[in-house]
């Protein structure tokens, strides 16, 4: 059982250009959510997807969209990258809302030049 | 603007000693909590999560929580050095808005042998 498999694990980019970070869990969650972790700001929230077809923003969505695919796969685009992005990159999913506890993937790591 | 509140540490306590570690937080409609544990270049790790006030014990670690005070803390006993990490508080985001997750900055422990 994967759980939560995140891809790329590590990537490198210019300022300007776009990549998008996959998420897929195979956990049959209902709910899913990526977060960026910079160092001495903890993880913030950038979107989430409540369920399939639903997306909503978070604390920092600037910069960002995202798809969520199917049930199983939940992407992260950016579309013109830039120095500020420079992040560690956290999906996580959950079967439903309330009590419900996040388990996360291995994070990219994304660095921009 | 939702705030959890950790001590940056580091918490240095010797091998087989009660670790204590606190969190604050700012909403009084959050209603579950989550503690997850951090090793340096790797993802975040659910340990406990609590929703009622009281305790909680699950093997070597109990989470507490009292929602008047608005704190939730985390005790490992009998810690091994495998405890050493970064051990991050969160909670959740009360309907109506971001349905995810609030983390705090986290607390770094360090089990002395």
């Amino acid at each position: 059982n994967a759980g939560v498999t995140q891809t790329p694990k590590f990537q490198v980019l210019k300022t300007g250009q776009s990549m998008t970070l996959q998420c897929a869990q195979d956990m049959n969650h209902n709910s899913m959510y990526w977060y960026r972790q910079d160092p001495g700001m903890g993880l913030r929230l950038i979107y989430y997807s409540a369920s399939e077809g639903t997306t909503d923003k978070g604390e920092v969505p600037n910069g960002y969209n995202v798809s969520r695919l199917n049930k199983r796969e939940f992407s992260l685009r950016l579309e013109s990258a830039a120095p500020s992005q420079t992040s560690v990159y956290f999906c996580a999913s959950r079967p439903q809302q309330g009590h419900q506890p996040q388990h996360f993937g291995d994070g990219t790591r994304l660095s921009i030049l | 603007q939702k705030e959890v509140e950790q001590n940056s540490g580091p918490l240095s306590v010797p091998e087989g000693a009660i670790a204590s570690l606190n969190c604050t937080y700012s909403d009084r409609g959050s209603q579950s909590f989550f503690w997850y544990r951090q090793y340096s270049g790797k993802s975040p790790e659910l340990i406990m999560f609590i929703y009622s006030n009281g305790d909680k014990e699950d093997g070597r670690f109990t989470a507490q929580l009292n929602k008047a005070s608005q704190y939730v803390s985390l005790l490992i006993r009998d810690s091994q050095p495998s405890d050493s990490a970064t051990y991050l508080c969160a909670v959740n985001n009360p309907g109506g808005g971001a349905d995810g997750l609030t983390f705090g900055k986290g607390t770094h422990l360090i089990i002395q042998p």
